[in-house]
């Protein structure tokens, strides 16, 4: 089955921007979505590409998709306090609409 | 946010109890999914919903039934709670079958 992989921590500066990364294992996925969760809530979803896209872009948020090496990216620019949050990744197969998530990177801001 | 709230969300049980845990949603939404969330591992679907009356199973899905008599509501029951299942237990709905969005989460630890 699909394995998605991400970095366990993150740790920038206020202001900076903030790079978080995703490797996924199945060429044929179709669904890439990129979920944000905070202390103690659920996962509230931040946004998603297709993979007919290689870029999405959504105020501070950008995504970029690079299909040949299967590896998905969020960058937020001019990253605040209020980002330190547990950021998934998760892939959905045509197939399947259901995602496989990864094991989310905590992102720590710090002033 | 979604309308989706779930019920207790917090419970602590003894080894060998059943215990039900609720999800409800206002949102008319066709389906709906029943997620694990561990240290380490990200999120596990346990199982998923289709329709009324129409359920499957996730990844980690022994040890664990559903039922889905309306579609407001799916409930997920541990029918001898083991201390394995100690977890957070979350809830998603989706409309189109590709987005979904999350409950509050239920704590449930088994002594």
């Amino acid at each position: 089955g699909e394995d998605v992989e991400q970095s366990l921590f993150l740790s920038v500066r206020e202001g900076d921007s903030s790079v978080i990364n995703c490797t996924y294992t199945d060429s044929s996925s179709t669904y890439l979505y990129w979920y944000k969760q905070e202390p103690g809530a659920g996962l509230q979803l931040l946004t998603y590409i297709f993979s007919n896209m290689d870029m999405k872009q959504d105020q501070r948020l950008t995504v970029l998709l690079n299909k040949k090496d299967k590896h998905l990216s969020l960058r937020i620019a001019d990253t605040q306090t209020g980002d330190s949050a547990i950021y998934f990744c998760a892939v959905a197969s045509g197939g399947s609409y259901i995602p496989t998530f990864g094991r989310g990177t905590s992102l720590i801001v710090h002033p | 946010d979604a309308g989706i709230t779930q019920s207790p969300r917090h419970k602590v049980t003894e080894t060998g109890t059943p215990v039900t845990l609720r999800c409800h949603q206002t949102e008319n939404h066709r389906y709906m999914y029943w997620y694990r969330q561990d240290p380490g591992h990200g999120l596990r679907l346990i199982h998923y919903s289709y329709g009324v009356k129409d359920t499957d199973k996730g990844e980690v899905s022994d040890g664990y039934s559903v039922s889905r008599s309306k579609t407001e509501d799916f409930l997920l029951t541990l029918e001898s709670a083991t201390s394995s299942q100690t977890s957070v237990y979350f809830c998603a709905i989706s409309e189109d079958g590709y987005t979904q969005y999350f409950g509050p989460g239920t704590r449930l630890t088994v002594l």
